[in-house]
């Protein structure tokens, strides 16, 4: 029983094109966020939901927004993808804003 | 600007000896460390943390080692084992919080059997 999961495992599209990528954790955590794998292999921060807050990192363009229909769920759209978009995209989740981060294992995003 | 810092993209090493994996940083705010081990095409998975009030945190084989004024820390495995391939990365935070974890690039360790 996967602990956070997330779909799809591979999303390849167009550009311009408009997809959404869902994230779903059975841990009872209070707290979800979205990471990006760049091609550098760096994990940055995209966005963390917390009770309703949502704490954007300043650098990813508003053509991303998180949405959370319940404290279980927080689904990620994307709108005009770009070339640039093309990552893996990894959901997690913690208990009360805390370090220890549980991951899903990842939606390889790819735009053509 | 990297504020954590993995040097070495890779390491291979023997099973049954240590692996060290290392880590700086440049951001003398951190106060809580952790390392995620993460398998191919899987999410990564938690291993072992430290906060700086420590030195040391020992985990099964697993040991962390904090040196605050040198800004680094580093990750021992001993004795390594071939399930234990995989990248490792460093993470670091502010206050103990998850909204500013940074990430390590990653190191990949390989152990031969």
């Amino acid at each position: 029983d996967t602990a956070v999961s997330q779909t799809p495992k591979y999303l390849v599209t167009q550009m311009g094109n408009d997809k959404s990528i869902k994230c779903e954790q059975n841990l009872g955590h209070d707290t979800m966020y979205w990471y990006k794998q760049d091609s550098k292999k760096f994990l940055k921060i995209m966005f963390s939901y917390n009770n309703k807050e949502l704490i954007i990192n300043e650098t990813v363009p508003n053509r991303f927004s998180p949405k959370s229909p319940d404290k279980a769920h927080l689904n990620l759209h994307i709108n005009s993808l770009e070339l640039g978009d093309s990552a893996v995209y990894f959901c997690a989740s913690s208990q009360a804003k805390g370090p220890k981060l549980f991951f899903g294992s990842g939606t390889q995003l790819s735009v053509l | 600007d990297q504020q954590v810092k993995q040097n070495s993209p890779s390491l291979s090493v023997q099973e049954g000896r240590i692996s060290i994996l290392n880590c700086d940083y440049t951001n003398s705010m951190f106060d809580y460390f952790l390392w995620y081990k993460k398998y191919p095409a899987e999410g990564p998975t938690f291993l072992i943390s430290i906060s700086s009030i420590k030195d040391k945190n020992e985990d099964g084989r697993f040991t962390v080692f904090l040196n605050k004024s040198a800004k680094h820390l580093s990750l021992h495995i001993v004795p390594s084992q071939p399930g234990d391939s995989a990248v490792y990365f460093c993470a670091a935070s502010v206050q103990g919080g998850s909204e500013k974890l940074v990430f390590g690039k990653g190191t990949k360790l390989t152990v031969n059997p």
